[in-house]
C-alpha cells in the first residue's frame, strides 16, 4: 500500500523567512497530494493541494511543487508568521480510484519572533 | 452548519471496557473515515467507508470495529479497550472519492487506563 514520508518533524524559522516541508510517496498510481494545517485543539484543515497533472500551484504566500518521477511533493510557505505555527501533513490518494487517504507524520512549525 | 460532529470529546475508560465514538456530518457527503492521531505518528487511518453500506479497513484496523449506520453516521467501536488504544481519534468526511477535500471533526481524546 501507499506509504507518505514527511520531512522535518520539527522546523522552527525566524518570522519573515520561509519554511518548506517535503514529503515523499511510494505509490506511483497516486494523483491526488493534499496539505493539512492542525491547530492546537483542532481538527486539521485543507489549505492547498495538487494534481498530477500538474507541477505547482500557488495561493498567495503558500505553495506546492510536485515531481512525479522523483515522487515527492514540498509545501513552501514564504514570509511566515506567526499565525503559520502549527502543525502540517502532507497525504496522498488515487483519486477516482480508491477511498484511501494515506498521511504523513506530521511537522510541527514554529515561527519565532 | 456544523460540519462534521464527534461525540464524545474526551473519555477514559478501563482496560477491556468498551465503547462508541459517533460521528455524523451534514454535508451530504458519501465518504466517512476514522483517523487516530498519535505523538510522531501522525494521522493513521483505522476504517473507511466510501458510501452508506460499506466499510474498509484502512492502516491500523485491529482492535476496532465500524458502522455505517446510514449516510450522516459512521461509527467506531471499541470492544476490549487497551492502553495501546490511548490516542485522539478524527472523524473526516469527503464528498466522493472525486472530490478530494476531507473535512474533519473536532477530535475524540480517548485514555485507556
Amino acid at each position: 500500500g501507499e506509504n507518505v514520508e514527511q520531512h522535518p518533524s520539527t522546523l522552527s524559522v525566524q518570522e519573515g523567512d520561509s519554511a518548506v516541508i517535503k514529503c515523499t510517496y511510494s505509490d506511483s498510481a497516486s494523483n491526488y497530494f493534499p496539505w493539512y494545517k492542525q491547530e492546537l485543539g483542532k481538527g486539521p484543515q485543507l489549505i492547498i493541494d495538487i494534481r498530477s497533472n500538474v507541477g505547482e500551484k500557488k495561493d498567495q504566500r503558500i505553495a506546492v511543487t510536485l515531481n512525479k518521477t522523483a515522487k515527492h511533493f514540498s509545501l513552501h510557505i514564504t514570509e511566515t508568521q506567526p499565525e503559520d505555527s502549527a502543525v502540517y501533513f502532507c497525504a496522498a490518494s488515487k483519486m477516482n480510484r480508491d477511498d484511501k487517504i494515506i498521511f504523513g507524520k506530521g511537522t510541527r512549525l514554529h515561527i519565532l519572533p | 452548519n456544523a460540519g462534521v460532529t464527534q461525540t464524545p470529546k474526551f473519555q477514559v475508560l478501563k482496560t477491556g471496557q468498551s465503547m462508541t465514538l459517533q460521528c455524523a456530518q451534514d454535508m451530504n457527503h458519501n465518504s466517512m473515515y476514522w483517523y487516530r492521531q498519535d505523538p510522531g505518528m501522525g494521522l493513521r487511518l483505522i476504517y473507511y467507508s466510501a458510501s452508506e453500506g460499506t466499510t474498509d479497513k484502512g492502516e491500523v484496523p485491529n482492535g476496532y470495529n465500524v458502522s455505517r449506520l446510514n449516510k450522516r453516521e459512521f461509527s467506531l467501536r471499541l470492544e476490549s479497550a487497551a492502553p495501546s488504544q490511548t490516542s485522539v481519534y478524527f472523524c473526516a468526511s469527503t464528498l466522493s472519492r472525486s472530490e478530494g477535500e476531507l473535512f474533519f471533526g473536532e477530535g475524540s481524546r480517548l485514555t485507556v487506563l
